[in-house]
């Protein structure tokens, strides 16, 4: 089974740009949800998609945006770059909505650099 | 609010036993969870405790005191492969998983 697939794996932009990541979960799984690594912050919550429907947002600004397809794969935008925006974007996978245990599927994650 | 304590950095030797606490503050709980991330690696799941006591899985253990918001992550006999990050997270049901920010364990000859 393959696991969550996060493309692209490394980009760089500059200030001002946008940028699209992209997330295929595990197979039959229909909770997604994003996170941004930076060193020393661990991972800040960015959004959770279940059935197309935003279940929860983070504390980020608006240039944060994502959605959830049909076929339970997401997309997550950043707009008006920053520097700060550079970190590590992870998504993970559930299997349903319901958040009894404590176990996310991750993928190995989008390393965005701004310059 | 929600929030999670743990140590920035644990260094230990090959072979012994290390232990990383968590304690954590949270409006809801359903149960404490603990990732291992090596460099350059996504998180992996290694265990959740949603109830007081002692895990065992295989080297690592996992503990939770739900009267005094505390865990820990025991790893025995520590092999080089262990170096990585590990990070506790809270689970309070309604609300996404909440991370710690992480303890850097770097295991030494």
């Amino acid at each position: 089974k393959a696991g969550v697939t996060q493309t692209p794996r490394y980009l760089i932009k500059t200030r001002g740009q946008q940028v699209t990541l992209s997330c295929s979960p595990i197979s039959g799984h229909r909770s997604v949800s994003w996170y941004q690594q930076t060193p020393g912050q661990g991972l800040q919550f960015l959004f959770e998609y279940f059935s197309e429907t935003q279940r929860n947002k983070g504390n980020f600004p608006g240039r944060f945006s994502g959605r959830q397809f049909s076929n339970s794969r997401s997309e997550m935008n950043v707009s008006t770059l920053e520097l700060g925006d550079s970190a590590l974007y992870l998504c993970a996978s559930r299997p349903t909505g319901t958040r009894s245990g404590g176990e996310l599927f991750f993928g190995e994650g989008s390393r965005l650099t701004v310059l | 609010g929600q929030s999670l304590e743990q140590p920035s950095e644990v260094t230990a030797v090959e072979g012994a036993v290390v232990q990383i606490n968590c304690t954590y503050q949270t409006s809801g709980f359903y149960g404490l969870s603990w990732y291992q991330q090596h460099d350059g690696g996504a998180p992996t799941f290694l265990s959740y405790n949603a109830l007081d006591g002692l895990e065992e899985t295989g080297r690592f253990s996992s503990f939770l005191s739900r009267s005094d918001s505390y865990g820990y992550l025991l790893l025995q006999e520590l092999q080089m492969k262990d170096s990585a990050s590990y990070f506790c997270a809270v689970n309070s049901g309604n609300t996404p998983l909440v991370f710690g920010k992480g303890t850097r364990l770097s295991v030494i000859a």
